[in-house]
């Protein structure tokens, strides 16, 4: 299984700040096969980046993916108040598993 | 646009079946072009990846669930299934169904439902 460990636990911002969001894997992630998922509370995820740094369709360019390996990135270039949400990674490139989460809150 | 609705019990006693099922709108199971997925997120947790029925009858599962559960096919109603083994309270969680395309072995998920807790207590 391909565990995934996502960093930091909470990121603390203020609208317009720039949000940098780490997700490691265990051991490589089979073809990048990476995504980034936002979740609001009480709503189910929404799929954000797929393939490591394509975005999903409708979500804005102010979201962008990157990473290889087992070093993957999410970047929020500038932050709105609708981007402060619990943040997960999920491998696909073996049997599916997602990273703990990224909690940002708003500072 | 594709809607997944699930529905089943929100209280299941420990050591039952939980059963539950996805109803899928605009997109039908028997064909070809997504997996059919049960994800669960206990309550603070992260989620976690059940299986998926994909429209050819395969199933594929989460090793650590594996012989506690059975997803299947309902092609005449368009829905989908997750049977669940003696269940324990750790098996409290919100149950979500989800659609990822069938372009890997694997895959990501792009169609949620909206969830539905599921409270293992007596």
């Amino acid at each position: 299984e391909i565990v995934l460990t996502q960093s930091p636990g909470t990121l603390s911002l203020s609208p317009g700040e720039r949000a940098t969001l780490s997700c490691r894997a265990s051991q490589r992630v089979p073809g990048n096969y990476l995504a980034w998922y936002l979740q609001k509370p009480g709503q189910a995820p929404r799929l954000l980046i797929n393939g490591a740094s394509r975005r999903a369709t409708g979500i804005p360019d102010k979201f962008s993916g990157s990473g290889s390996g087992r070093d993957f990135t999410l970047t929020i270039s500038r932050l709105e108040p609708e981007d402060f949400a619990v943040y997960y990674c999920q491998q696909y490139g073996g049997s599916p598993t997602f990273g703990q989460g990224t909690k940002v809150e708003i500072k | 646009q594709v809607h997944l609705q699930e529905s089943g019990p929100g209280l299941v006693s420990p050591s039952q079946t939980l059963s539950l099922t996805c109803a899928v709108s605009d997109a039908s199971i028997s064909r070809r072009g997504y997996f059919w997925n049960w994800i669960r997120q206990p309550p603070g947790k992260p989620l976690e990846w059940i299986g998926f029925f994909y429209y050819n009858g395969a199933t594929r599962y989460n090793p650590s669930f594996r012989g506690r559960v059975t997803i299947s096919g309902d092609t005449s109603n368009n829905q989908f299934s997750l049977k669940m083994t003696s269940v324990t309270a750790a098996d409290t969680a919100v149950y979500f169904c989800a659609g990822g395309p069938d372009l890997l072995e694997f895959p990501f998920f792009d169609l949620w439902s909206q969830g539905s807790l599921v409270t293992v207590s007596s």
